[in-house]
């Protein structure tokens, strides 16, 4: 059965600081990871989706990797803004899309 | 263009009551997923439909639940008989098609039994 694990629970760094969270998943026969992003009281907002055969995805100040034998996968946030104050989840997909989450990172970035 | 809408926002109920719930996805997505958020946990996967059809129901915890999406594209989420157990945010996600898409997810809605 696959469990999805993501370290820290919870993290405050000050403005500027670069972010490394990690995740990290029991069963490599997955499809694909996305990252999402969680404000409070909001539903998900996919940040980054990583192929099963890709090694990283880039976006903005945003790059994540994904080590599928392994089973890991690091999210880097450059430059770190109070505006990136959230809960991050990652989650692995089979190939019907079923989305299996870990239980997130809450994420606090100080001015 | 829209997103993925869910309605009601937020929903009270007392236990033992049947509650229905909406969701609309993107215009054209052909696979929609329901999901269950307790609170402090990611989401857990409920059902998918590809189409009209259920094609994975196994993350519905009982009976007491169901799912239908008889044109394809809306959904509603039942439950039947509710119990003080069943209160999360219910989530909905739809993609372009199964698999390798990316999932927008709509706010959720909050369930409360009372």
């Amino acid at each position: 059965k696959q469990e999805v694990t993501q370290i820290p629970a919870a993290l405050s760094v000050p403005e500027g600081e670069n972010l490394v969270l990690n995740c990290s998943f029991t069963d490599s026969a997955i499809y694909n990871l996305q990252w999402f992003r969680q404000d409070p009281g909001k539903g998900l907002t996919s940040l980054l989706l990583i192929q099963s055969s890709q090694r990283e995805q880039t976006s903005g100040r945003l790059n994540a990797s994904l080590d599928k034998s392994s089973g890991r996968s690091t999210l880097y946030i450059a430059a770190s803004q109070p505006g990136d104050s959230a809960t991050y989840l990652c989650a692995v997909s089979d190939s019907w899309g079923k989305l299996q989450f870990g239980a997130g990172t809450q994420v606090v970035v100080t001015p | 263009g829209a997103g993925v809408s869910q309605t009601p926002s937020n929903k009270v109920t007392e236990k033992g009551k049947y509650v229905e719930l909406r969701c609309d996805p993107i215009s054209g997505h052909t696979a929609l997923y329901w999901y269950r958020q307790s609170l402090g946990q990611g989401p857990e996967f409920l059902i998918y439909f590809q189409g009209t059809g259920a094609a994975d129901d196994s993350g519905l915890p009982n009976d007491r639940f169901f799912a239908v999406r008889p044109e394809g594209s809306v959904s509603t989420l039942k439950i039947q008989r509710t119990e003080r157990g069943d209160s999360a945010v219910y989530l909905c996600a739809s993609s372009l098609s199964q698999g390798s898409d990316t999932q927008y997810f709509g706010p959720g809605t909050r369930l409360t039994v009372l």
